[in-house]
């Protein structure tokens, strides 16, 4: 059975960086062109697309937020790790992990989220 | 990048009828489309990729048809756990991944 679950911080001052992370389990990040991404969902909004790693280290971000994202593995964890860094309120959502097959770019298999806030 | 466009936003059909949701992209996917469900409080659920390929215990009401630029994701009756936001999402030329700003289905 796979599962993916996010952690990290409720809230997040502006300007800050926020670092959250994605523990998985029952999938191997060590399969050719597997991947984990991460999305976000502003409250009340469509889902918006940030950052996937693939199992070869390989990364991939959004353009719009390429210079405020780092996303990087531990493999002998399983964790997936999602940095942003200079947060604003805009930057609320709920953050979800999730696994990208091999092959294509969609998402089969989705963490619960984890609401993050940025406020003063 | 791809602008996915999705309609109606809001969708009222009444339990035991069928739904057609439309999604249209500002280029050509082929087939690199994938629709989603998600209920109030919960994470998307994969329905359908390859825009008519439906993910593993999805059931047979679900159906997605289309290519090119235009694709239709029909739930053919109803049930009350099918009401929902739906989103459709193109992988064919990325980054960015990107995703339709949702249909609405509610119950009439």
């Amino acid at each position: 059975q796979i599962t993916l679950k996010e952690s990290g911080p409720t809230l997040v001052k502006p300007t800050q960086t926020l670092t959250l992370t994605c523990t998985f389990s029952g999938l191997s990040l060590s399969t050719s062109t597997v991947g984990v991404g991460w999305i976000r969902q502003p409250p009340g909004k469509a889902l918006e697309w940030l950052a996937l790693i693939y199992w070869d280290d390989d990364k991939r971000y959004s353009p719009s937020l390429r210079s405020r994202l780092s996303i990087s593995k531990d493999t002998s964890k399983k964790q997936v790790v999602l940095t942003m860094t200079n947060v604003d309120p805009v930057d609320t959502a709920t953050y979800y992990c999730a696994h990208k097959p091999s092959g294509v770019a969609h998402f089969d298999y989705w963490g619960l989220g984890t609401l993050v806030t940025v406020s003063s | 990048e791809i602008v996915m466009t999705q309609s109606p936003a809001t969708l009222s059909v009444s339990p035991g009828e069928r739904a057609t949701l439309s999604c249209r992209a500002s280029q050509s996917l082929t087939s690199s489309l994938a629709w989603y469900q998600q209920k109030p409080g919960q994470a998307p659920r994969l329905l359908i990729y390859g825009a008519s390929t439906r993910a593993t215990g999805i059931p047979a009401r679900f159906s997605g048809s289309g290519s090119g630029t235009e694709f239709t994701l029909t739930i053919s009756s109803l049930q009350s756990e099918d009401f929902a936001v739906y989103y459709c999402q193109q992988y064919k030329n990325w980054p960015p991944i990107t995703f339709g700003q949702g249909t609405r289905l509610e119950i009439k």
